[in-house]
């Protein structure tokens, strides 16, 4: 089965750093996806990790630990704008579906 | 990144009718496609897998006959919700993987579903 976790809230302060953790626990793995959802929209994709490490993009960095089964999504220089929902998604052996964890909701105040 | 559209955006219907929904690829060809479920503050669920050509793959307890999906392109996926009740009522959100080693899904903006 697949058990993927994600804390349910998170508040940080614009301008700020924060760090969006995701535990995993699956049958295989193929990858790690990270989204972010505005309330009413579709997911926006943010990043992919396959291999151990730092991925970096801008504001935005993820990276994964196979052996931890754990990830986490890096937030810098926080704007408004970020206030979402933030989906971690584990792709297992199986076909290329994704297994998405509850999400992080993030607010960020000025 | 590649674009994927819905549609409709939303639909509102009277309990047992059906109602279709689009899923295109709008600039590039979708191997597979995927219809996912999301009810409000909930993640979303995977309802099945759609292969261009062949029948869709149904996750655990989503009824085949009720939720009829059609991938008749590599462009064009389709699903059907038949004899909607109120309980269908949720976010429909389908997402095309682009194949060729490429992983990533690209997510269309999705289709609320209210039945009255």
């Amino acid at each position: 089965g697949q058990n993927i976790d994600q804390p349910t809230e998170m508040t940080a302060t614009e301008g700020a750093i924060v760090q969006i953790n995701c535990t995993y626990q699956t049958s295989g793995f193929n990858g790690l996806f990270w989204y972010q959802q505005h309330a009413g929209e579709a997911p926006t994709f943010l990043s992919y990790n396959v291999l151990d490490g730092l991925e970096e993009k801008g504001r935005f960095s993820s990276f994964l630990s196979r052996s931890k089964g754990y990830s986490y999504l890096l937030l810098k220089e926080l704007q408004m704008k970020d206030s979402a929902s933030y989906l971690c998604a584990v792709k297992g052996n199986s076909g290329y579906a994704l297994n998405f964890g509850k999400g992080t909701s993030l607010l960020v105040t000025p | 990144g590649a674009v994927v559209s819905q549609h409709p955006s939303w639909v509102i219907c009277k309990s047992g009718t059906s109602v279709k929904i689009e899923c295109r690829s709008l600039d590039f060809q979708a191997t597979t496609m995927f219809w996912y479920r999301q009810f409000p503050k909930q993640s979303l669920m995977l309802m099945a897998t759609s292969n261009e050509g062949s029948k869709a793959t149904y996750e655990q307890g989503v009824e085949k006959d009720k939720f009829l999906i059609n991938h008749a392109s590599l462009t064009l996926s389709t699903l059907t919700v038949t004899s909607a009740h109120p309980e269908d009522s949720s976010f429909y959100i389908c997402s095309a993987r682009e194949g060729g080693g490429r992983e990533t899904q690209y997510f269309g903006p999705g289709t609320r579903l209210l039945v009255l």
